[in-house]
């Protein structure tokens, strides 16, 4: 299986800050890669897929980068209602695997 | 709009069975890839199982592959997963989640999930 590691695990950010999560596969992936918004007791979110593509109705201050094993997710003048938890998700392949998380938290 | 509703969950000991079922509706069900995805109390999120829209391809994750079976019924609109052998480690919130427009390997939309505790 393909291993997704993020970083950090937690991150204290203040409304108007830029923030960057970072996602590293274990192999290659080319551009498989997803990232989901889970607020707390709420269904995740889809934001962006294809590494760069954001999901239709997702504000345009979340943005994706990277291929191969290497990813980010940057969120652009963090917004109270960005406080959450963010996973990123490969799926190079039928075996889908998400990364530990990311939880986002007010400083 | 999309909507996924759960049910079946519950307390269950170890080595039982369980069949969650999720009701569909706001959309074709029959053209979409459906999948499951749980979620252990206070952790991340885990892959479980995926059905083509027809119903005829199947894939599951290790840890539940020879116990958990995932089907569909295209008739009602429903999804299902039967969980036998039950284990501890099988405690989770489980999503039934749709696939998107683009690839069916991603979870476009989500229920609000059914909690499965495996418990003695």
């Amino acid at each position: 299986d393909i291993q997704m590691t993020q970083s950090p695990s937690t991150l204290s950010a203040s409304v108007g800050d830029r923030v960057t999560i970072t996602c590293r596969a274990s192999q290659s992936i080319s551009m498989w890669l997803a990232w989901y918004q889970q607020k707390p007791g709420k269904a995740p979110k889809l934001l962006i897929y294809k590494a760069s593509s954001l999901e239709s109705g997702v504000p345009s201050r979340f943005s994706g980068s990277g291929s191969g094993t290497d990813f980010t997710l940057t969120i652009n003048n963090l917004q109270p209602d960005d406080f959450a938890t963010y996973y990123c998700q490969q799926y190079n392949n039928y075996f889908r695997t998400f990364g530990q998380g990311t939880k986002v938290e007010i400083k | 709009e999309v909507q996924l509703l759960e049910s079946g969950g519950g307390l269950e000991q170890p080595g039982g069975s369980l069949r969650l079922s999720c009701a569909a509706s706001g959309f074709t069900f029959s053209s979409y890839g459906m999948s499951w995805v749980r979620q252990a109390p206070g952790k991340g999120l885990e892959w479980v199982s995926s059905i083509s829209p027809s119903g005829d391809g199947t894939n599951s994750a290790d840890s539940v592959k020879g116990r958990f079976t995932i089907s569909r019924d295209n008739s009602k609109n429903t999804l299902y997963l039967q969980m036998n052998s039950l284990r501890a480690e099988d405690t989770a919130l489980y999503y039934c989640a749709k696939a998107t427009v683009v690839t069916p390997f991603l979870f476009g939309s989500w229920g609000q999930g059914t909690l499965v505790t495996v418990s003695s």
